[in-house]
């Protein structure tokens, strides 16, 4: 089954930019969609199709992906963006979703 | 506004049942899959399965077959996830989520549940 790898964390100071890896094999060929989750909060979506943005998401939210690796970014960081963050993919060969291991962001 | 309200907290026994109920407002329930993920404590997110709410066929992700049961009650826009013989093992909060199809042909959940905390302990 297709795996994804996420670091378990990443710690960043406000107003600087935080980047979060997701790492998969030839990730770069699938659309990669990135969900916030807050303390004892369900996950929200912040980015769809690699970089799209729901409505709502601030601009500071954005994602590349290309190779073996997506990267969610986000910019000019602030305290309430500490959360932990998972990736996730469409499996087109199993037909199931799969997600990241998850990357918590502490905000220094 | 798309909402997707869930059952409250439940604390069972091992070897009982558990049904989670999640209802859906504020868009055509019937035109959107619904899906489910566990994360036990302090784990990140599994996906479990999905329903389609059309048709009421359900598939089920690796390790959620024979014990765990998607269903549907299409009159009151809710989806339901049952789990029998329970074990200490399934103590998780589930989410049920709705599964949007991209324009770049996959998938993603749009719209979360609050989440139901199934506690199983003697």
């Amino acid at each position: 089954s297709y795996v994804l790898t996420q670091p378990p964390s990443v710690s960043v100071a406000p107003g600087q930019t935080a980047w979060i890896s997701c790492g998969g094999n030839n990730i770069g060929s699938k659309s990669v969609h990135w969900y916030k989750q807050e303390p004892g909060q369900a996950p929200l979506l912040v980015v769809y199709d690699d970089s799209g943005r729901p409505s709502g998401i601030p601009e500071r939210f954005s994602g590349s992906n290309s190779g073996n690796t997506a990267t969610l970014t986000i910019s000019r960081v602030e305290a309430g963006d500490e959360a932990d963050y998972y990736c996730q993919v469409w499996d087109g060969n199993s037909d199931h979703y799969v997600f990241g291991t998850g990357t918590k962001v502490t905000v220094l | 506004q798309v909402q997707l309200v869930q059952s409250g907290s439940e604390l069972k026994k091992p070897g009982a049942s558990v049904k989670v109920s999640c209802k859906a407002s504020g868009y055509t329930f019937t035109s959107y899959a619904m899906n489910w993920v566990r994360q036990a404590p302090g784990q990140g997110l599994e996906w479990m399965g999905w329903i389609n709410t059309d048709t009421g066929n359900p598939t089920y992700a690796q390790g959620f077959t024979g014990r765990f049961v998607f269903s549907l009650d299409t009159s009151v826009s809710t989806a339901y996830l049952q789990i029998s013989s329970l074990e200490a093992e399934d103590t998780a909060v589930y989410y049920c989520a709705r599964g949007r199809h991209s324009a770049r042909s996959t998938w993603f959940l749009d719209y979360w549940g609050q989440g139901t905390l199934v506690t199983v302990s003697s």
